[in-house]
C-alpha cells in the first residue's frame, strides 16, 4: 500500500489565488520531505528540503516567496503556491525516506492547473 | 553535483521483447533507485539497488558502483510495461543530504502489441 500520500491528486485554479499541496508519510515519521516538480515531457527537478520544525532548504532559482513549505508534523508538510500563474501549472511531487531501509518513496503527485 | 545520464531517451519495442537501460553517474553514490512513472504520473519504485543484482519477475537491475553506472533489464516486454523509467540517484559524501535524490532524464519506453 502507500507510504507517501499526497492531496490533491488535480487541482484547477484561477490566476492570482493560493493552493496548497498536502505530502503525508502514512505510518512513519519523517524529518525530511523532498518536493519535486515536473514539466511536460521532462525529469523531475527538486524544489525545496521540507525540514520538520525548521525552515525549508530551496535549490537555486526557486523563489521561496512564491512556493512556501510547512513542515509542522513528523508526518505532514505542505506546500503552498501563491499568487499562482499559469506558468506555475505543472506536476507536483513530494517523497520521504521510510526510517526503517534507505528505500525513499513518492507521493502520487499533484496536477495543479493555473486558469 | 552528482551528474545522472540515462540512455536511451526513447525506445519503441514489440510486446515480447528484451530490452536494457542504462545509467551513468558522475560520482559515488548511497543510494540508486529506479522508477517506473506511469501515464498518471506517479512513480513507482522498482529498485531500490545501490551496488550489486537484484530480480523482480520479469525485471532485473545491476549497479556496478565501481564504474559508476546501472542497468535496468526487461524481458518479454509488455505493453503494460510502456511509460518513463527513471534511475535516481542520492550522493555519496559530501553530498548526500538524507534522502534528496538527483533523476536522470528518463527513458521513455513504448511497447507496442
Amino acid at each position: 500500500g502507500a507510504v507517501v500520500s499526497q492531496h490533491p491528486s488535480r487541482v484547477i485554479c484561477k490566476s492570482g489565488t493560493s493552493v496548497k499541496i498536502e505530502c503525508r508519510s502514512l505510518d512513519f515519521q519523517a524529518t525530511t520531505m523532498f518536493w519535486y516538480r515536473q514539466f511536460p515531457k521532462k525529469s523531475l527537478m527538486l524544489m525545496a528540503t521540507s525540514n520538520e520544525g525548521s525552515k525549508a532548504t530551496y535549490e537555486q532559482g526557486v523563489e521561496k516567496d512564491k512556493f512556501l513549505i510547512n513542515h509542522a508534523s513528523l508526518t505532514l508538510s505542505t506546500l503552498t503556491v501563491t499568487s499562482a500563474h499559469p506558468e506555475d501549472s505543472s506536476f507536483y511531487i513530494c517523497s520521504a525516506r521510510r526510517t526503517s531501509g534507505n528505500t525513499i518513496y513518492f507521493g502520487e503527485g499533484s496536477w495543479l492547473t493555473v486558469v | 553535483g552528482i551528474q545522472v545520464e540515462q540512455s536511451p531517451p526513447d525506445l519503441i519495442l514489440q510486446e515480447g521483447a528484451n530490452s536494457t537501460l542504462r545509467c551513468n553517474f558522475s560520482d559515488s553514490v548511497n543510494n540508486l533507485q529506479w522508477f517506473h512513472q506511469n501515464p498518471w504520473g506517479q512513480l513507482i519504485n522498482l529498485f531500490y539497488i545501490p551496488s550489486g543484482t537484484k530480480q523482480n519477475g520479469r525485471l532485473s537491475a545491476t549497479t556496478v558502483a565501481t564504474e559508476r553506472y546501472s542497468l535496468l533489464y526487461i524481458s518479454s516486454s509488455q505493453t503494460t510495461d510502456s511509460g518513463v523509467y527513471f534511475c535516481a540517484v542520492e550522493g555519496g559524501v559530501p553530498y548526500n543530504q538524507g534522502g534528496k535524490l538527483i533523476f536522470g532524464q528518463g527513458t521513455e519506453l513504448s511497447v507496442k502489441p
